[in-house]
């Protein structure tokens, strides 16, 4: 069974611009969830979507936006980006909700770098 | 507001020894905590967990041990090997709350 995929795995954006990366999660999973990776302060979760809906959401700013298709593939976007927003991100795919029990896997990640 | 603490960013053990990863939590309402183990440029992958209800969880090598009273848990690895020189994170949720924290990590190296 193919793992979490992750695109693009290095993005290099400029301050301002926005983007929008991409996770595809195992098959047959339903849950997936962001996280924004940093050096000290590990791994900050931003949001989780499960059947197309956000069901909950961490402490980022409204920049920070995401959603979920009908075959489960979710697109993280972050508008107007700011130098501190350069991280490593993250995305978990389970089963059912992760903060439920639901054992995540997650992909390898996206590194993005803003200039 | 960082919930989940792992206070020592690195740890160094011998190969063969005991390495002990320690986490603390503020949050009384966490119910189920889990382990990560992150090698460099690979997303973090599961490593063991625990529920509330136990004090105690083993498989193989790994044993994590929680203290509710004390908000603490640690993972204990016995005999510690060079491959399980990774990042380990630990992490908290409650079965009501979809939100699960993580702490910082703690880079474990292991020396032959």
């Amino acid at each position: 069974k193919a793992g979490v995929t992750q695109t693009p795995r290095y993005l290099i954006k400029t301050r301002g611009q926005q983007v929008t990366l991409s996770c595809s999660p195992i098959s047959g999973h339903r849950s997936v969830s962001w996280y924004q990776q940093t050096p000290g302060q590990g791994l900050q979760f931003l949001f989780e979507y499960f059947s197309e809906t956000q069901r909950n959401k961490g402490n980022f700013p409204g920049r920070f936006s995401g959603r979920q298709f009908s075959n489960s593939r979710s697109e993280m976007n972050v508008s107007t980006l700011e130098l501190g927003d350069s991280a490593l991100y993250l995305c978990a795919s389970s089963l059912a909700l992760a903060g439920g029990g639901d054992t995540q896997y997650f992909g390898p990640g996206t590194r993005l770098t803003v200039l | 507001d960082q919930q989940v603490k792992q206070n020592s960013p690195s740890l160094s053990v011998q190969e063969g020894r005991i390495s002990i990863l320690n986490c603390d939590y503020t949050n009384s309402m966490f119910d189920y905590f889990l382990w990560y183990k992150k090698y460099p440029a690979e997303g973090p992958t599961f490593l063991i967990s625990i529920s509330s209800i136990k004090d105690k969880n083993e498989d193989g090598r790994f044993t994590v041990f929680l203290n509710k009273s004390a908000k603490h848990l640690s993972l204990h690895i016995v005999p510690s090997q060079p491959g399980d020189s990774a990042v380990y994170f630990c992490a908290a949720s409650t079965y009501n709350n979809n939100d699960m924290r993580f702490g910082a990590g703690t880079r474990l190296t292991v020396k032959p």
